[in-house]
């Protein structure tokens, strides 16, 4: 099975960085993927993460630590848009399922 | 940029009847997914379809609920006699090659079920 733990809520101001944390376990590992969703909407893909590190996508990045069960996702320079909800999911091995963590809500204010 | 579709945005019904929610694939992808969120609550995963058939369902994905795949293009979830409990955002996804690859959201269906 599956275990998916992120916070719930945090509050930062326009321009600054903000680090979302993902803890996982689960019965062998395919990677991890985090997603944002706007409230009311569809979750959209951010980034996927399957080997140890940092992969940066322009104000976004990712870091996976898989012997930890561990990934945050940074969010840089952030901007009144980026007020979300950020989850991280992870597919299950050798079963065609995605698992979500509740997501963790980022309100960006003024 | 293709995108998946979803019908109708928004679904009221009344307990114990059946509900279609339809959705639209992007056209090249071959793994079609449901997933249902209920409000306040995270997105959960419901049932994997490739090559015409099943592939994965979750315990929530009972006899109740179906799925379909009735022409090229649509991919279909059915639930048979609704619940109080069935309210919820119910989201298709699709993927070119699998799980560990990009997911594809459409819009969502809001169902209410009263």
């Amino acid at each position: 099975g599956q275990n998916i733990d992120q916070p719930t809520e945090m509050t930062a101001t326009e321009g600054a960085i903000v680090q979302i944390n993902c803890t996982y376990q689960t019965s062998g590992f395919n990677g991890l993927f985090w997603y944002q969703q706007h409230a009311g909407e569809a979750p959209t893909f951010l980034s996927y993460n399957v080997l140890d590190g940092l992969e940066e996508k322009g104000r976004f990045s990712s870091f996976l630590s898989r012997s930890k069960g561990y990934s945050y996702l940074l969010l840089k320079e952030l901007q009144m848009k980026d007020s979300a909800s950020y989850l991280c999911a992870v597919p299950s091995y050798g079963n065609n399922r995605l698992a979500f963590g509740k997501g963790n809500q980022v309100v960006v204010i003024p | 940029e293709p995108e998946v579709t979803q019908t109708p945005s928004h679904q009221v019904t009344q307990m114990g009847q059946e509900v279609i929610l339809r959705c639209v694939p992007i056209s090249n992808h071959l793994y079609f997914y449901w997933y249902r969120q209920i409000l306040g609550q995270k997105v959960e995963f419901l049932v994997s379809f490739y090559n015409n058939e099943i592939s994965e369902k979750s315990e929530i994905f009972d006899d109740q609920f179906s799925v379909e795949r009735p022409d090229g293009s649509n991919f279909t979830l059915k639930i048979r006699s609704t619940k109080l409990e069935d309210s919820a955002m119910y989201f298709c996804a699709s993927s070119d090659l699998g799980v560990s690859y990009e997911q594809y959201f459409g819009p969502g269906t809001r169902l209410t079920v009263t």
